[in-house]
C-alpha cells in the first residue's frame, strides 16, 4: 500500500549529527517532490526542506539552512535528511511527506531529541 | 518569504455550533492553500486542498473558501470528534511550504 516510513531518530548530543531516512512504497516516488516537516513537543508544524523529484533543486527553512541537507536515492525509493550541528531547538518529531498535498501521503514520524 | 497568519489560536464552542478559522497570507497565493486536522500524537490529516476542494472521505460539514490572501475553514456543525488542532498550509509546486500557527478547537 501507499506508505512512507521514517527511521533514524533518537537521542543525540548537541553539536552532533544524525541522518533520517524515509522509505517510500506504493506510489511513484521518483516522480514526487518530497518534504521534511517537523513538530517540536507541544508546538505547531514547521516546514524544514523540500527536494524536487529528480534531486535537481532543494530548498530549506532559514532555521536549518547550512546545517541540514536533504537528498534522495530514487533507485532505493528513499529520502534522507542529514542533520549536522544539532541544537536543542531541533528536538522534534520529523515527518516526510509528498509534495502534492492532494496526495495526502505522510510518514508516521520519527522523534529526534537533542540533549546532553 | 510569504507568511501565513492563522486565527484564532484557540476557540471553544458547543456541539452543533458553526466554527470559522481564518488564514491570511502576506502575498497572494492564488488557491494554493490546504487545511489539516491534527489530533495529539497523530499525523496531520488533510481536510481541504486547493482552498475549497474537500478531500476524499472528509465529512461535508468541513468546507473551505477564499483565494488570494484570505482563506477560511468552516465547520458547519461542530462534533465532539472535531476536537483537534487545525493548520493551514501554503504550498507551491515543489517549493517551500508555510504552515499557519494552528488553531486548537475544544468543546465548551
Amino acid at each position: 500500500q501507499v506508505q512512507l516510513l521514517e527511521s533514524g531518530g533518537g537521542v543525540v548530543q548537541p553539536g552532533r549529527s544524525l541522518r533520517l531516512s524515509c522509505a517510500a512504497s506504493g506510489f511513484s516516488f521518483s516522480n514526487s517532490g518530497m518534504h521534511w516537516v517537523r513538530q517540536a513537543p507541544g508546538k505547531g508544524l514547521e516546514w524544514v526542506a523540500v527536494i524536487w523529484y529528480d534531486g535537481s533543486n532543494k530548498f530549506y527553512a532559514d532555521s536549518v539552512r547550512g546545517r541540514f541537507t536533504i537528498s534522495r536515492d530514487n533507485s532505493k525509493n528513499t529520502l534522507y535528511l542529514q542533520m549536522n550541528s544539532l541544537r536543542a531547538e531541533d528536538t522534534a518529531v520529523y515527518f516526510c511527506a509528498t509534495d502534492n498535498p492532494r496526495d495526502d501521503i505522510w510518514g508516521q514520524g520519527t522523534m529526534v531529541t537533542v540533549s546532553s | 518569504d510569504i507568511q501565513m497568519t492563522q486565527s484564532p489560536s484557540s476557540l471553544s464552542a458547543s456541539v452543533g455550533d458553526r466554527v470559522t478559522i481564518t488564514c491570511r497570507a502576506t502575498q497572494g497565493i492564488s488557491n494554493y492553500l490546504a487545511w489539516y486536522q491534527q489530533k495529539p500524537g497523530k499525523v496531520p490529516k488533510l481536510l481541504i486542498y486547493a482552498a475549497s476542494t474537500l478531500h476524499s472521505g472528509v465529512p461535508s460539514r468541513f468546507s473551505g473558501s477564499g483565494s488570494g490572501t484570505d482563506f477560511t475553514l468552516t465547520i458547519s456543525s461542530l462534533q465532539p470528534e472535531d476536537v483537534a488542532t487545525y493548520y493551514c498550509l501554503k504550498y507551491n509546486s515543489a517549493l517551500s511550504w508555510t504552515f499557519g500557527q494552528g488553531t486548537k478547537v475544544e468543546i465548551k
